[in-house]
């Protein structure tokens, strides 16, 4: 079945620093790929995504490259900030003739920056 | 974007007994709402999925009669955790989709703990 494997955390990283948060998936077909990001006590939102191999996702100084020949969707920023210390899940959905589509995440990365 | 909201954000109850937590669309009509659980610096795990006005499609090891799900109107799913135990403490969150788009829109999530 479908599965996603991310970095284990927690990561610590000083402000400005740069930020990796590797993924890498196993799925059929052609899925498309998320990252989610979870502040403490909330749900989650949507950071990017991509549909298509080699489609770059990106915002709020995000990026993710979705890479077909390595199954991967690595997360980066070039600078991060304290205000990005969150639990990052990378997630893909393969969709099924017919239904809505289920989403499949990794165990998530906890990110702590510090000034 | 799409808004979710769940009620309530959290509350506390006794062995034994039931809570019912809400799920609302609040500006698009949801053809399908996700379930998941979330366990303490875990992933999420999707217990359930429902489409509007029919069953509920129960993951693997999810108890169907323990955690009733109904999905009544285009913007309203809930969840009934049945005669709680303090196993069932846990972050519940929901997401919807409409049919034709590949995203989840998530909640806020609701925690819960029985005590």
């Amino acid at each position: 079945g479908d599965s996603v494997t991310q970095m284990e955390g927690p990561v610590t990283l000083s402000e400005e620093a740069f930020l990796t948060i590797n993924c890498t998936y196993t799925a059929t077909g052609y899925p498309s790929l998320f990252w989610y990001v979870q502040y403490p006590g909330e749900g989650l939102q949507l950071l990017l995504k991509a549909t298509k191999a080699d489609d770059k996702g990106s915002n709020k100084g995000f990026e993710a490259t979705y890479r077909k020949e390595t199954t991967s969707f690595h997360l980066e920023k070039g600078s991060v900030q304290v205000s990005d210390s969150a639990v990052y899940f990378c997630a893909l959905s393969a969709p099924l003739r017919g239904t809505a589509s289920k989403l499949t995440f990794g165990t998530g990365t906890r990110l702590q920056v510090t000034l | 974007g799409a808004v979710v909201s769940q009620h309530p954000s959290w509350v506390i109850c006794k062995s034994g007994t039931s809570v019912k937590i809400e799920c609302r669309s609040l500006d698009f009509q949801a053809t399908t709402m996700f379930w998941y659980r979330q366990f303490p610096k875990q992933s999420l795990m999707l217990m359930a999925t429902s489409n509007e006005g029919s069953k509920a499609t129960y993951e693997q090891g999810v108890e169907k009669d323990k955690f009733l799900i109904n999905h009544a109107s285009l913007t309203l799913s809930t969840l009934t955790v049945t005669s709680a135990h303090p196993e069932d403490s846990s972050f519940y969150i929901c997401s919807a989709s409409q049919f034709s788009y590949n995203e989840q829109f998530f909640g806020p999530g609701t925690r819960l703990t029985v005590l």
